[in-house]
């Protein structure tokens, strides 16, 4: 059974940074793309960032390009991302999701970014 | 970046009705969307990919069609277990991934 199970949300203040991980079971890790998306509260979903199955490629939204970080550890079946200098707008649940079309999503990750 | 409009955004429905989503993209996406259902606290479980295919384990009451801009997902009959959010993916403009902003079915 796949399931990604993703941690390291929580409350911070503007500016700081945090990074979240999502650990991967069931499957090959290693074969597969990783995305991860977001969801704003009271706003639909929003498409962040995705790492190929070897990390050779790695693509960005404009709304978090320069600031945020995506990676994976083959070695961990553990993606990452690791975020930076983070702003009110950033509040969200943020999901892992498996494959280059989206098949298998976590169950999510609260973070609240507020002073 | 394509858009995706997603209608209705809440749909009021009976066990054992017939009943339609449909996503609207603001170009062709060549048949590039999948299907999501989602439950409160659980994760989003996809339903159908590539407008028409099944997803192993899917219900078969479940079905989507569409072509070009324009995309419907069907369920045939409705069981109490179907009633939760349901939302679209365009997948075609990679990776700038577009979504529909979802619809909430409830039971009447």
């Amino acid at each position: 059974e796949v399931q990604l199970v993703e941690s390291g949300g929580g409350l911070v203040k503007p500016g700081s940074s945090l990074k979240l991980s999502c650990v991967a079971s069931g499957f090959t890790f290693s074969s597969y793309g990783m995305h991860w998306i977001r969801q704003a509260p009271k706003k639909g979903l929003e498409w962040i960032a995705l790492i190929y199955y070897d990390s050779s490629n790695k693509y960005y939204a404009d709304s978090v390009k320069g600031r945020f970080t995506i990676s994976r550890d083959n070695s961990k079946n553990t993606l990452y991302l690791e975020m930076n200098s983070l702003r009110s707008e950033d509040t969200a649940m943020y999901y892992c999701a498996k494959s280059v079309s989206p098949d298998y999503w976590g169950q999510g990750v609260m973070v609240t970014v507020s002073s | 970046d394509i858009q995706m409009t997603q209608s209705p955004s809440f749909l009021s429905a009976s066990v054992g009705d017939r009943v339609t989503i449909n996503c609207k993209a603001s170009q062709n996406i060549n048949k590039y969307l999948n299907w999501y259902q989602q439950k409160l606290g659980e994760a989003p479980k996809r339903l159908i990919y590539n407008t028409n295919n099944l997803q192993t384990g899917i219900p078969s009451r479940f079905s989507g069609s569409g072509s070009g801009t324009d995309y419907t997902l069907t369920i045939s009959s409705l069981q109490p277990e179907d009633f939760a959010t349901y939302f679209c993916l365009q997948h075609n403009s990679f990776p700038m991934y577009t979504f529909g902003a979802g619809t909430k079915l409830e039971l009447k």
